[in-house]
C-alpha cells in the first residue's frame, strides 16, 4: 500500500514563533504533495500543490510567505508556518499519490497546530 | 452555490441500520469521485472510488454515482459502532494530478 507519514501529530506553540511539519511518503516516490487544512466541521481546504525541485502553487487567499513549502526530495515535503499566530491554530494534513494508482490520495495523520 | 454539498449531520443511527450519506455538485466536469472516511484528529483514508456513472460495491459499502442528477451516494449496510466516524464525498475533474474537491463531511454515528 501507499503510506504518508506525518510529523509531529501535534504541537503547541507560541505565538510569534515559527512550525515546520513534515510530510514523508514511506514507500513510494512523490513528485507531488498537497497541504490542506482543516477547520473544526469544515471541510479540508487546499492551501498548496508542493512539486519536487520547484515552487510550490498556492491556491487563492493562502500567503505564500507565510506558510512556507519545501520538497526538497521525493519522499519529504515539509510545510512551515512562520509568526504564527492564534488564528493559524487548525488541522493540517497533507497528502499524495502513489504512481501506477490512477485514483485518490493517501493522507497523512494530520498535525493538529495550536498557538497560544 | 458551493461546487459541492454535503450535509453535515450528525446522523445517528443503530448498530445493523443501513447507513445513507450523500452529496450534490455542480461542476459537470467532475468525472472521478470518491468516498473517504475520517476518525477524529486522524487524517482521511479512501473507502471507495467510482469513476462516471454507475455503482460500486466493496463488502459492506455501495457507491452510487448519478451524473444527470449530479448526486453520489454512499451505503453503509449492517452499519457498526467502528463505524461511527466523518465521511467526506471528494470529487475531480480528471485522474492526473488534479485537485480534488472536498465535501464538509458527514459525521455518522453508530450506537451499540
Amino acid at each position: 500500500g501507499a503510506v504518508v507519514s506525518q510529523h509531529p501529530s501535534r504541537v503547541i506553540c507560541k505565538s510569534g514563533t515559527s512550525v515546520k511539519i513534515e510530510c514523508r511518503s514511506l514507500d513510494f516516490q512523490a513528485t507531488t504533495m498537497f497541504w490542506y487544512r482543516q477547520f473544526p466541521k469544515q471541510s479540508l481546504m487546499l492551501m498548496a500543490t508542493s512539486n519536487e525541485g520547484s515552487k510550490a502553487t498556492y491556491e487563492q487567499g493562502v500567503e505564500k510567505d507565510k506558510f512556507l513549502i519545501n520538497h526538497a526530495s521525493l519522499t519529504l515535503s515539509t510545510l512551515t508556518v512562520t509568526s504564527a499566530h492564534p488564528e493559524d491554530s487548525s488541522f493540517y494534513i497533507c497528502s499524495a499519490r502513489k504512481p501506477g494508482q490512477n485514483y485518490g490520495y493517501t493522507f497523512g495523520s494530520g498535525t493538529r497546530l495550536t498557538v497560544v | 452555490q458551493k461546487e459541492v454539498e454535503q450535509d453535515p449531520g450528525p446522523l445517528s443511527v443503530p448498530e445493523g441500520a443501513i447507513v445513507s450519506l450523500n452529496c450534490t455538485y455542480s461542476n459537470s466536469a467532475f468525472q472521478y469521485f470518491m468516498w473517504y472516511r475520517q476518525y477524529s484528529r486522524k487524517g482521511p483514508e479512501l473507502l471507495m472510488y467510482t469513476y462516471s456513472s454507475g455503482n460500486k460495491e466493496d463488502g459492506r459499502f455501495t457507491a452510487q454515482v448519478d451524473k444527470s442528477s449530479k448526486y453520489i451516494s454512499l451505503f453503509i449496510r449492517d452499519s457498526q459502532p467502528s463505524d461511527s466516524a466523518t465521511y467526506l464525498c471528494a470529487m475531480s475533474s480528471n485522474s492526473g494530478y488534479s485537485t480534488l474537491t472536498f465535501g464538509k463531511g458527514t459525521m455518522l454515528l453508530v450506537s451499540p
